[in-house]
């Protein structure tokens, strides 16, 4: 079965820092890459999304993700993050493959960012 | 205004009692998941439903069970066998399960606690 490591738990910036929150994935397979983000107070929602093409692909609010077949990883990342960014991170995976409806998630990142 | 209506926000159980969680979506989409999110664990799955009066179980469909009578509704009963279920309950909706690049709507969720 599928499994997603998300490598932080917790982690503090301060606004302006650059960030880069790791992701990586057990099987090695044709996949689709999802990171969803849940602010405070808010419902989840898609960040940005992988299926097919160019492997770095970007998102809403000026994060993107890059997506290395040969390691297994799906690295969400942002040049200079904002207050606005706190919130958690969900790195989530699913096989292609016929047959695979599971979408399989890691066990999330906080990020705070302190002004 | 679409969207996925959980309810009730916060929910009490009693010892040996069934709780019923509500899940209803008004985006006409094909499929609802049931997730659970627990701190430090992530989202992990526990029904999904690709289609009216059908669905199958997930990661940890123990204790648990739905019915999806109609499009729209996808209620989650937490039943008495389930001895651990203080948790967070997410209901989810996508257009359809097994396309590779769905996308899902969540709800805002259920604290479920017990007494």
């Amino acid at each position: 079965a599928q499994s997603v490591s998300q490598h932080n738990h917790h982690v503090i910036l301060s606004e302006a820092a650059s960030l880069e929150l790791g992701c990586n994935y057990s099987y090695g397979g044709t996949v689709n890459l999802f990171w969803y983000v849940q602010y405070p107070g808010q419902h989840l929602q898609l960040l940005l999304k992988y299926f097919s093409g160019d492997p770095l692909v970007k998102g809403i609010k000026g994060f993107e993700a890059e997506f290395i077949k040969s390691k297994f990883s799906f690295n969400l990342r942002k040049p200079s993050v904002q207050w606005s960014d706190t919130a958690e991170y969900f790195c989530a995976v699913k096989d292609s493959g016929a047959g695979s409806y599971q979408l399989t998630f890691g066990k999330g990142t906080k990020l705070s960012v302190i002004p | 205004d679409g969207g996925i209506t959980q309810s009730p926000k916060y929910l009490f159980r009693k010892e040996g009692q069934n709780v019923t969680l509500s899940c209803e979506q008004n985006l006409n989409h094909d499929a609802m998941y049931w997730y659970r999110q627990d701190p430090g664990q992530g989202l992990r799955l526990i029904y999904y439903s690709q289609i009216v009066n059908d669905f199958q179980k997930g990661d940890i469909a123990e204790g648990y069970s739905v019915s999806r009578e109609k499009k729209e509704s996808f209620p989650l009963t937490v039943t008495s066998a389930q001895k651990n279920p203080t948790a967070f309950y997410l209901c989810a909706s996508s257009i359809s399960v097994g396309a590779t690049n769905e996308k899902l709507f969540f709800g805002s969720g259920t604290q479920l606690s017990v007494l």
